[in-house]
């Protein structure tokens, strides 16, 4: 299986702040990663897919990037609404696996 | 807009079957691919499996030998069958659709049903 290893597990940051999420496969997955978002008690929802699509009715602030065996998620100016946990997956093979996931909480 | 909704038992005791199923609205089975996945209390995302809307299946090896997802056009659901399960097997189970190539993103995903194994 392809091991998805995401940095950092959680990171407080403040409203405004620019924020980075990294994604490392243990093997080449092309660019067949997506990140997801998950608040608590719901559903996640995919933000960017492909590495670098971004999902129709995503912010513009949410941007992804990498291919092969690196990846990154950004979020440009954190709003409130986006402290959540961030999860990335790849798509190149199977089975799928994610990450385990990047919890972005409030400074 | 569709929408995913799982149904099914939140208790299952140990070494009997868990059944889940998924009704899709807003739209039909066809022409995409359709995954279940699954999280354990505090854990990260575990991808089950998927059926296509021609009823090819793939699975988690690691769940192979006790799963079953299956489709029933007629209703607009499809479903997850486990067998055997074990305390191991406690998450909440989520449904969502892939795009009409393969589960290479998913989207959108159901609200998620809570399972736990217990006797």
């Amino acid at each position: 299986d392809i091991q998805m290893t995401q940095s950092p597990s959680s990171l407080s940051a403040s409203v405004g702040d620019r924020v980075t999420i990294t994604c490392r496969a243990s093997q080449t997955i092309r660019t067949y990663l997506n990140w997801y978002q998950q608040k608590p008690g719901e559903a996640p929802k995919l933000l960017i897919y492909l590495a670098s699509s971004l999902r129709g009715g995503v912010p513009s602030r949410f941007s992804g990037s990498g291919s092969a065996t690196d990846f990154t998620l950004t979020i440009s100016s954190l709003q409130p609404e986006d402290f959540a946990t961030y999860s990335c997956q790849q798509t190149y093979t199977s089975p799928r696996t994610f990450g385990q996931g990047t919890k972005v909480e409030i400074k | 807009q569709v929408q995913l909704q799982e149904s099914g038992p939140g208790l299952v005791k140990p070494s009997e079957a868990l059944s889940l199923t998924c009704t899709v609205s807003g739209g039909p089975l066809s022409n995409y691919y359709w995954t279940w996945i699954r999280q354990p209390p505090g854990k990260g995302l575990e991808w089950i499996g998927y059926i296509n809307y021609r009823g090819s299946t793939n699975y988690n090896p690691s769940l192979k030998s006790r799963l079953t997802i299956s489709l029933d056009t007629s209703k607009n659901q499809f479903s997850l069958k486990l067998s055997s399960v074990t305390a191991a097997d406690t998450a909440v189970y989520y449904c969502a659709r892939g795009d009409d190539v393969a589960d290479n993103w998913l989207d959108p995903w159901g609200q998620g049903t809570p399972v736990t194994v217990s006797s």
